[in-house]
């Protein structure tokens, strides 16, 4: 059974500062990774995918991965309340196109 | 561009009705088609998943079925609901984009 894992939080960090979401995966093959975020009553919907180790970038938000320790992270830099989400980890099984296994999600409360 | 569509949104069913969610995708081709779902405060739950026309891998036993009866509409369906398949539903598509794209949800709530 592949499983990702994430702490369910809730994080809390005050407006402004850096939020850093961290995900472990268990299948090492693994090779495509991805990040959602999900409002309350919301669809998720992808804010990063990363696919080589190391850091990539999109305006507010890095991703970091390290295919070594099974490590997936989530920067997001001067963080705002509408930031305030459940984020979740996702990652696609080696071998396949078809699957993509979700950890549980971490709850960020992003405080004024 | 593709768009995804996902109905209904909201929907409260007795215990042993039946049950058909439908979902759609416009803008590609032969797309991979899921049906996910998320009790409350829980990951997403890989239900069924689909490559092709006639097609659907199950992931897990349980009282629902699905059916890709076009190439771009996939159906989640029960015969007779439970309590425990009260949820919000979530239907994602998949291309050579390599991510998955979400419908905007169907919250189940079985009484």
């Amino acid at each position: 059974q592949k499983e990702v894992e994430q702490n369910s939080g809730p994080l809390s960090v005050p407006e402004g500062a850096i939020a850093s979401l961290n995900c472990t995966y268990s299948d090492r093959g693994s090779q495509s990774f991805f990040w959602y975020r999900q409002y309350s009553g919301k669809s998720p919907e992808l804010i990063m995918s990363i696919y080589s180790n190391g850091d990539k970038e999109d305006g507010r938000f890095t991703a970091q991965l390290n295919k070594a320790s099974q490590y997936v992270s989530l920067l997001i830099r001067d963080s705002q309340p509408s930031d305030s989400a459940t984020y979740l980890c996702a990652v696609k099984e080696a071998g396949t196109a078809s699957k993509l296994t979700f950890g549980t999600g971490t709850r960020l409360q992003v405080t004024l | 561009s593709q768009t995804i569509h996902q109905w209904p949104a909201t929907l409260v069913q007795p215990v042993g009705s039946p049950l058909s969610l439908e979902c759609t995708v416009e803008g590609t081709s032969n797309p991979n088609l899921y049906w996910y779902r998320q009790a409350a405060g829980r990951g997403l739950q890989l239900l069924f998943y689909s490559v092709g026309i006639g097609q659907i891998s199950s992931e897990v036993p349980q009282n629902l079925s699905a059916s890709r009866p076009q190439d771009r509409q996939f159906i989640l369906s029960s015969k007779k609901l439970l309590l425990s398949d009260s949820g919000f539903y979530l239907c994602a598509w998949s291309a050579s984009q390599g991510f998955w794209t979400f419908g905007q949800g169907t919250r189940l709530t079985v009484v």
